[in-house]
Protein backbone atom coordinates (compact mmCIF):
# COMPACT_ATOMS: atom_id res chain seq x y z
CA UNK A 1 0.00 0.00 0.00
CA UNK A 2 1.51 3.36 -1.50
CA UNK A 3 -0.16 5.80 1.11
CA UNK A 4 -2.08 7.03 -1.92
CA UNK A 5 -5.70 6.97 -2.01
CA UNK A 6 -7.81 7.02 -5.75
CA UNK A 7 -11.68 7.14 -6.19
CA UNK A 8 -13.59 5.90 -7.96
CA UNK A 9 -11.77 2.59 -8.81
CA UNK A 10 -13.47 2.06 -12.19
CA UNK A 11 -15.83 4.67 -13.87
CA UNK A 12 -18.11 3.97 -16.79
CA UNK A 13 -19.53 6.75 -18.54
CA UNK A 14 -20.86 8.00 -21.97
CA UNK A 15 -19.48 10.45 -24.53
CA UNK A 16 -19.89 13.68 -23.82
CA UNK A 17 -19.90 13.60 -19.98
CA UNK A 18 -18.08 15.04 -16.84
CA UNK A 19 -16.35 12.66 -14.61
CA UNK A 20 -14.18 13.77 -11.45
CA UNK A 21 -11.28 11.60 -10.29
CA UNK A 22 -10.31 12.75 -6.81
CA UNK A 23 -7.10 11.57 -5.24
CA UNK A 24 -5.47 12.10 -1.83
CA UNK A 25 -1.74 11.92 -1.29
CA UNK A 26 0.58 10.45 1.04
CA UNK A 27 0.32 11.55 4.80
CA UNK A 28 3.42 14.82 4.62
CA UNK A 29 3.66 14.96 0.49
CA UNK A 30 3.01 17.96 -0.96
CA UNK A 31 3.35 17.35 -4.29
CA UNK A 32 0.50 15.61 -6.47
CA UNK A 33 1.02 14.18 -10.19
CA UNK A 34 -2.05 12.76 -12.35
CA UNK A 35 -1.19 10.60 -15.22
CA UNK A 36 -2.44 8.74 -18.09
CA UNK A 37 -1.96 5.42 -18.99
CA UNK A 38 -3.50 4.26 -22.30
CA UNK A 39 -2.43 1.12 -24.66
CA UNK A 40 -1.75 3.36 -27.42
CA UNK A 41 0.10 6.06 -25.57
CA UNK A 42 1.86 4.32 -23.12
CA UNK A 43 2.08 6.56 -19.58
CA UNK A 44 1.97 10.09 -19.81
CA UNK A 45 2.20 12.63 -18.01
CA UNK A 46 -0.62 15.12 -17.11
CA UNK A 47 -0.14 17.73 -14.57
CA UNK A 48 1.72 18.57 -11.24
CA UNK A 49 0.53 20.49 -8.14
CA UNK A 50 2.79 21.54 -4.81
CA UNK A 51 1.12 22.66 -1.97
CA UNK A 52 -2.06 23.84 -3.96
CA UNK A 53 0.02 25.83 -6.82
CA UNK A 54 0.52 24.47 -10.31
CA UNK A 55 3.88 23.31 -10.93
CA UNK A 56 4.06 21.77 -14.54
CA UNK A 57 2.22 20.56 -17.00
CA UNK A 58 1.98 17.83 -19.48
CA UNK A 59 0.33 17.17 -22.19
CA UNK A 60 -3.26 17.51 -20.61
CA UNK A 61 -6.32 18.42 -23.07
CA UNK A 62 -7.89 22.11 -22.67
CA UNK A 63 -11.05 19.58 -21.67
CA UNK A 64 -9.04 18.77 -18.58
CA UNK A 65 -8.73 20.64 -15.78
CA UNK A 66 -7.04 19.72 -12.09
CA UNK A 67 -7.41 21.62 -8.84
CA UNK A 68 -5.26 20.67 -5.41
CA UNK A 69 -6.73 21.90 -1.92
CA UNK A 70 -6.05 23.40 1.09
CA UNK A 71 -6.33 19.56 2.24
CA UNK A 72 -3.69 18.51 -0.26
CA UNK A 73 -6.35 16.42 -2.07
CA UNK A 74 -6.40 16.72 -5.39
CA UNK A 75 -9.56 16.58 -8.27
CA UNK A 76 -8.99 15.86 -12.14
CA UNK A 77 -11.96 16.94 -14.02
CA UNK A 78 -12.27 15.48 -17.31
CA UNK A 79 -15.41 16.99 -19.35
CA UNK A 80 -16.91 16.39 -23.18
CA UNK A 81 -15.61 12.85 -22.82
CA UNK A 82 -14.42 11.02 -25.98
CA UNK A 83 -13.89 7.26 -26.82
CA UNK A 84 -10.21 8.13 -26.78
CA UNK A 85 -10.06 9.29 -23.24
CA UNK A 86 -10.98 5.87 -21.70
CA UNK A 87 -7.57 4.79 -19.71
CA UNK A 88 -6.21 4.11 -16.69
CA UNK A 89 -5.67 7.78 -15.03
CA UNK A 90 -3.11 7.23 -12.01
CA UNK A 91 -2.06 10.37 -9.03
CA UNK A 92 1.15 10.03 -7.32
CA UNK A 93 2.38 11.78 -4.92
CA UNK A 94 6.07 12.98 -3.38
CA UNK A 95 7.24 15.22 -0.40
CA UNK A 96 9.29 17.68 -1.82
CA UNK A 97 8.60 19.80 -5.75
CA UNK A 98 10.70 17.24 -7.61
CA UNK A 99 9.49 14.13 -7.94
CA UNK A 100 12.65 11.87 -7.22
CA UNK A 101 10.47 9.28 -5.80
CA UNK A 102 7.11 9.39 -6.09
CA UNK A 103 4.14 7.27 -4.47
CA UNK A 104 1.64 5.75 -6.92
CA UNK A 105 -2.08 5.20 -6.00
CA UNK A 106 -4.10 1.98 -7.62
CA UNK A 107 -5.75 4.29 -10.40
CA UNK A 108 -9.06 4.84 -11.78
CA UNK A 109 -10.30 3.24 -14.67
CA UNK A 110 -12.50 5.14 -16.79
CA UNK A 111 -14.33 3.48 -19.47
CA UNK A 112 -15.66 6.12 -21.92
CA UNK A 113 -18.99 4.70 -23.88
CA UNK B 1 14.39 16.81 -24.46
CA UNK B 2 14.63 13.54 -22.89
CA UNK B 3 13.33 10.20 -23.58
CA UNK B 4 13.54 6.32 -22.69
CA UNK B 5 13.67 3.06 -25.04
CA UNK B 6 12.78 0.44 -23.35
CA UNK B 7 14.01 -2.92 -25.87
CA UNK B 8 11.47 -5.31 -25.94
CA UNK B 9 8.08 -4.92 -25.00
CA UNK B 10 7.75 -9.17 -23.59
CA UNK B 11 10.76 -10.72 -22.19
CA UNK B 12 10.31 -14.58 -21.22
CA UNK B 13 12.94 -15.71 -18.24
CA UNK B 14 12.55 -19.13 -16.08
CA UNK B 15 12.58 -19.52 -12.97
CA UNK B 16 15.84 -18.81 -11.46
CA UNK B 17 17.25 -17.45 -14.92
CA UNK B 18 19.25 -14.06 -15.18
CA UNK B 19 16.50 -11.28 -15.43
CA UNK B 20 17.62 -8.16 -17.87
CA UNK B 21 15.17 -5.62 -18.89
CA UNK B 22 16.87 -2.82 -21.20
CA UNK B 23 16.74 0.69 -21.23
CA UNK B 24 18.52 3.41 -23.08
CA UNK B 25 17.42 7.11 -22.56
CA UNK B 26 18.50 10.43 -24.17
CA UNK B 27 19.26 13.65 -21.86
CA UNK B 28 20.94 16.90 -22.39
CA UNK B 29 22.17 16.72 -19.15
CA UNK B 30 22.54 14.28 -16.56
CA UNK B 31 19.76 12.62 -16.03
CA UNK B 32 18.04 11.11 -13.15
CA UNK B 33 16.74 7.36 -13.68
CA UNK B 34 14.22 4.89 -12.27
CA UNK B 35 12.86 1.96 -12.51
CA UNK B 36 9.19 1.11 -11.39
CA UNK B 37 7.42 -2.23 -11.66
CA UNK B 38 3.40 -2.28 -11.63
CA UNK B 39 1.46 -5.49 -11.02
CA UNK B 40 -1.64 -6.19 -12.24
CA UNK B 41 -4.36 -3.71 -11.01
CA UNK B 42 -1.96 -2.03 -9.03
CA UNK B 43 -0.20 1.28 -9.32
CA UNK B 44 3.35 2.00 -10.16
CA UNK B 45 6.04 1.24 -7.37
CA UNK B 46 10.05 2.58 -7.01
CA UNK B 47 12.26 0.18 -7.31
CA UNK B 48 15.38 1.96 -7.52
CA UNK B 49 16.78 5.02 -8.60
CA UNK B 50 20.04 6.82 -9.98
CA UNK B 51 20.61 10.61 -9.32
CA UNK B 52 24.38 10.97 -8.50
CA UNK B 53 26.96 8.94 -6.93
CA UNK B 54 27.34 4.95 -7.26
CA UNK B 55 26.32 3.70 -10.87
CA UNK B 56 25.65 0.43 -9.75
CA UNK B 57 22.42 0.65 -8.09
CA UNK B 58 20.49 -1.74 -5.78
CA UNK B 59 16.45 -1.80 -5.30
CA UNK B 60 14.28 -3.63 -4.00
CA UNK B 61 13.15 -7.45 -4.47
CA UNK B 62 16.83 -8.32 -5.39
CA UNK B 63 16.69 -5.88 -8.53
CA UNK B 64 19.70 -3.84 -9.51
CA UNK B 65 20.45 -1.46 -12.31
CA UNK B 66 23.80 0.06 -13.37
CA UNK B 67 23.85 3.57 -14.90
CA UNK B 68 26.62 3.83 -18.10
CA UNK B 69 27.22 7.24 -19.56
CA UNK B 70 28.93 5.89 -22.53
CA UNK B 71 26.49 3.58 -22.97
CA UNK B 72 23.14 5.91 -22.38
CA UNK B 73 21.86 2.45 -20.49
CA UNK B 74 20.33 1.68 -17.24
CA UNK B 75 19.74 -1.37 -17.72
CA UNK B 76 17.97 -4.05 -14.64
CA UNK B 77 18.85 -7.12 -13.54
CA UNK B 78 17.63 -9.80 -11.16
CA UNK B 79 20.13 -12.93 -10.80
CA UNK B 80 17.20 -15.22 -10.34
CA UNK B 81 13.65 -14.40 -11.26
CA UNK B 82 11.43 -15.76 -8.72
CA UNK B 83 7.12 -15.96 -10.25
CA UNK B 84 6.66 -12.99 -8.29
CA UNK B 85 8.66 -11.15 -10.33
CA UNK B 86 6.09 -11.41 -13.27
CA UNK B 87 4.96 -7.65 -13.72
CA UNK B 88 5.17 -4.65 -16.13
CA UNK B 89 8.71 -2.61 -15.59
CA UNK B 90 8.84 0.93 -16.34
CA UNK B 91 12.26 2.98 -17.44
CA UNK B 92 12.19 6.58 -16.79
CA UNK B 93 14.34 9.43 -17.01
CA UNK B 94 14.26 12.81 -15.61
CA UNK B 95 15.88 16.21 -15.01
CA UNK B 96 16.16 17.62 -18.77
CA UNK B 97 15.72 20.97 -19.68
CA UNK B 98 15.37 22.15 -16.30
CA UNK B 99 12.11 19.66 -15.73
CA UNK B 100 12.55 17.10 -13.05
CA UNK B 101 8.93 15.23 -14.44
CA UNK B 102 10.37 11.84 -15.50
CA UNK B 103 9.40 10.84 -18.72
CA UNK B 104 8.43 7.12 -18.88
CA UNK B 105 9.61 4.32 -21.55
CA UNK B 106 6.60 1.69 -22.75
CA UNK B 107 7.50 -0.39 -20.30
CA UNK B 108 8.56 -4.05 -20.59
CA UNK B 109 6.56 -6.84 -19.68
CA UNK B 110 8.18 -9.53 -17.88
CA UNK B 111 7.07 -13.41 -18.43
CA UNK B 112 8.32 -15.85 -15.60
CA UNK B 113 7.51 -19.44 -16.62
CA UNK B 114 8.05 -22.19 -14.05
Amino acid sequence: DSGVTQTPKHLITATGQRVTLRCSPRSGDLSVYWYQQSLDQGLQFLIHYYNGEERAKGNILERFSAQQFPDLHSELNLSSLELGDSALYFCASSAGTAPLEQYFGPGTRLTVT
Amino acid sequence: AQSVTQLGSHVSVSEGALVLLRCNYSSSVPPYLFWYVQYPNQGLQLLLKYTTGATLVKGINGFEAEFKKSETSFHLTKPSAHMSDAAEYFCAVSRSGGSYIPTFGRGTSLIVHP
